[in-house]
């Protein structure tokens, strides 16, 4: 099992639409956890961190469920700008990933006028 | 103004060269990281150093070398030994080495070797 899994997609919605991701993850000690937004050929950009009582950032949601080890991301009212690739980030736990970051590959969003 | 820059951004390379790509942040963050990227997959870790003069390899650091002699600055050797060098390499900083903070990355270098 990967230690962080997204569905890949693509995900494709119409402007306007409200859509949402998941993410998995698989150590249970896990504490931080990030959002980040990636365009083509570009780098990777922090779009937001995951707190415990679940976060809202304008139209982004991000939630975290420790008991079921996921985390989500809601986007609502989509917009063509927010075409991209959403990579779900937890920071490593113990011995062999302490003070690493673990990235998922990645869902692909599709934003269509 | 802050941030983490990546010098060049494209490099062509001849097969049985060495290349190093330049990292420098001015953010003041201790931990500094290597990532390579392939079309298509996630990120992998090749190096990270959490403190100047200390670095640990990553999941990937086969063929690969690094040095952290200044706080600013992260440079990674690409070697001849690396047997499938072209992909798109990352470079990125956080506050500490402890994962528990978010990472800044650079625009990244797209490296081909032919």
């Amino acid at each position: 099992r990967k230690e962080v899994e997204q569905d890949p997609g693509p995900f494709n919605v119409p402007e306007g639409a409200t859509v949402a991701f998941n993410c998995t993850y698989s150590n249970s000690a896990s504490q931080s956890f990030f959002w980040y937004r990636q365009d083509c050929r570009k780098e990777p950009k922090l779009l937001m961190s995951v707190y415990s009582s679940g976060n809202e950032d304008g139209r982004f949601t991000a939630q975290l469920n420790r008991a079921s080890q996921y985390i989500s991301l809601l986007i609502r009212d989509s917009k063509l700008s927010d075409s991209a690739t959403y990579l779900c980030v937890v920071n490593g736990y113990g011995s062999s990933n302490t003070g690493k970051l673990i990235f998922g590959q990645g869902t692909t969003l599709q934003v269509k006028p | 103004d802050g941030g983490i820059t990546q010098s060049p951004k494209y490099l062509f390379r001849k097969e049985g060269q060495n290349v190093t790509l330049s990292c420098e942040q001015n953010l003041n963050h201790d931990a500094m990281y290597w990532y390579r990227q392939d079309p298509g997959q996630g990120l992998r870790l090749i190096y990270y150093s959490q403190i100047v003069n200390d670095f640990q390899k990553g999941d990937i650091a086969e063929g690969y070398s690094v040095s952290r002699e200044k706080k600013e600055s992260f440079p990674l050797t690409v070697t001849s030994a690396q047997k499938n060098p072209t992909a798109f390499y990352l470079c990125a900083s956080s506050i500490s080495g402890a994962g528990r903070y978010e990472q800044y990355f650079g625009p990244g270098t797209r490296l081909t070797v032919t």
